[in-house]
């Protein structure tokens, strides 16, 4: 099983739409999560932290399902600017103390005029 | 808002040669890294360094690369003889706290705009 692990993609919908992207890690001592989005040739930026109780903002909700070591983003009302790479992050104990943010290769969506 | 930054934005450099590629991490931050991400591939830890040392590397960091904080504010990776293969987007990174710690805002990862190496 890879360490994270996303929906290959691409999503491409149209304005309006709502997509879930879903993530499955491997590794149960991870401690916290993350769904960063990418745009083409730049820098991650952290869209937002993911709860155990799951958690909303504004059009984004984050939901955690440890027992099933699960994370999933739902996007509603997609705009035209919601076009990225969603990359679902891990943050995974690599040996001792240490942490490690292990990303998932990205899920592309494209939102559609 | 604060923000990580890099230098060069791209370097293009012939195979054998070394690079250096330099970060300025946020301020108030402890915690410094380097990721990397080849064209069309997922974001790869290298390397996390506290403290003045190395706190945890992977097993891409072998003896080409060094990190090194020559002075209060910056942070550099240092590819020695570089190789076709080593072609990718070089993310530095920095946070306040310890990513391991209960979820908070201090130990979120901002990374900088990226430096695009070309090893030709």
């Amino acid at each position: 099983r890879k360490e994270v692990e996303q929906d290959p993609g691409p999503f491409n919908v149209p304005e309006g739409a709502t997509v879930a992207f879903n993530c499955t890690y491997s590794n149960s001592a991870s401690q916290s999560f993350f769904w960063y989005r990418q745009d083409c040739r730049k820098e991650p930026k952290l869209l937002m932290s993911v709860y155990s109780s799951g958690n909303e903002d504004g059009r984004f909700t984050a939901q955690l399902n440890r027992a099933s070591q699960y994370i999933s983003l739902l996007i509603r009302d997609s705009k035209l600017s919601d076009s990225a790479t969603y990359l679902c992050v891990v943050n995974m104990r690599s040996g001792g103390s240490n942490y490690k943010l292990t990303f998932g290769k990205g899920t592309l969506l494209t939102v559609n005029p | 808002e604060p923000e990580v930054t890099q230098t060069p934005s791209h370097q293009v450099t012939q195979m054998g040669q070394e690079v250096i590629l330099r970060c300025v991490p946020i301020s108030n931050h402890l915690y410094f890294y380097w990721y990397r991400q080849i064209l069309g591939q997922k974001v790869e830890f290298l390397v996390s360094f506290y403290n003045n040392e190395i706190s945890e590397k992977s097993e891409i960091f072998d003896d080409q690369f060094s990190v090194e904080r020559p002075d209060g504010s910056n942070f550099t990776l240092k590819i020695r003889s570089t190789k076709l293969e080593d072609s990718a987007m070089y993310f530095c990174a920095s946070s306040e706290g310890i990513p391991g710690q209960a979820l908070s805002g201090a130990n979120v990862l901002t990374f900088g705009a990226g430096s695009r190496l070309t090893v030709l």
